[in-house]
């Protein structure tokens, strides 16, 4: 079925550790976006991509990294967690069209300790 | 740039009663706006959206919304809600011919009681 993945669902590491979170869109879409969802702070843009091998900044892009290989591959990689990481991610693709919605996968829900 | 404000960050409602989600929205450009919803445990999936045309766009789930360009607003309307529309609202607009990123609204959070 055409989509949007993420995994995994649910994700606890500790202070320090690297974790990478991965997405996976079937529609060939030409941007992807993650985003972070807290209380008080709705959804913020981390990174996105136009195509691959094209990444930009978003509004809270330290402490991540990301990577696009890959069309329909966008992961999330946090090099070494933090507590304030703690949050749910998102990610979302779009079609090149201008007027052309977001399309979000499930979340990852990240807990550091 | 553009900018989105949701005006109420929750609003409590009986069931069967009309309810109201207010945004308005600033951008120096034509406009595409969207409402998307967020039920628990789940990522935000499209509600409707208007690009052109007609100013009142219906979604799913009989909700709809009017693009008011004077007003710079998309409230968003449902005459009669369920427990089941109980979840979180966002506002989004993007801009034409401008970034394709679009700005979201903080959410509002929509609270049917029985």
């Amino acid at each position: 079925d055409a989509g949007i993945t993420q995994s995994p669902r649910y994700k606890i590491t500790e202070t320090g550790r690297q974790v990478t979170l991965m997405c996976h869109q079937t529609w060939s879409h030409s941007y992807m976006f993650w985003y972070r969802q807290d209380l008080g702070h709705g959804l913020r843009l981390i990174y996105y991509s136009a195509a691959a091998d094209i990444t930009d900044k978003g509004e809270v892009p330290d402490g991540y990294v990301v990577s696009r290989s890959k069309t329909e591959n966008f992961p999330l990689t946090l090099e070494s967690a933090t507590r304030s990481q703690t949050s749910v991610y998102f990610c979302a693709s779009k079609s090149w069209q201008e007027n052309s919605p977001l399309h979000f996968g499930n979340g990852t829900r990240l807990t550091v300790t | 740039a553009q900018s989105v404000t949701q005006l109420d960050s929750q609003v409590p409602v009986f069931e069967e009663a009309p309810v109201e989600l207010r945004c308005n929205y600033s951008s120096s450009v034509s406009v595409y706006l969207f409402w998307y919803v967020q039920y628990p445990n789940q990522g935000l999936q499209l509600l409707l959206k208007y690009l052109s045309g007609s100013t009142l766009v219906k979604g799913i789930n009989g909700f709809e919304a009017e693009f008011n360009k004077s007003q710079t607003s998309f409230h968003l309307r449902k005459p009669s809600v369920h427990i089941s529309d109980t979840a979180e609202y966002f506002c989004a607009v993007s801009s034409s011919g401008g970034s394709y990123i679009p700005t979201f609204g903080r959410g509002t959070s929509l609270i049917v009681h029985p």
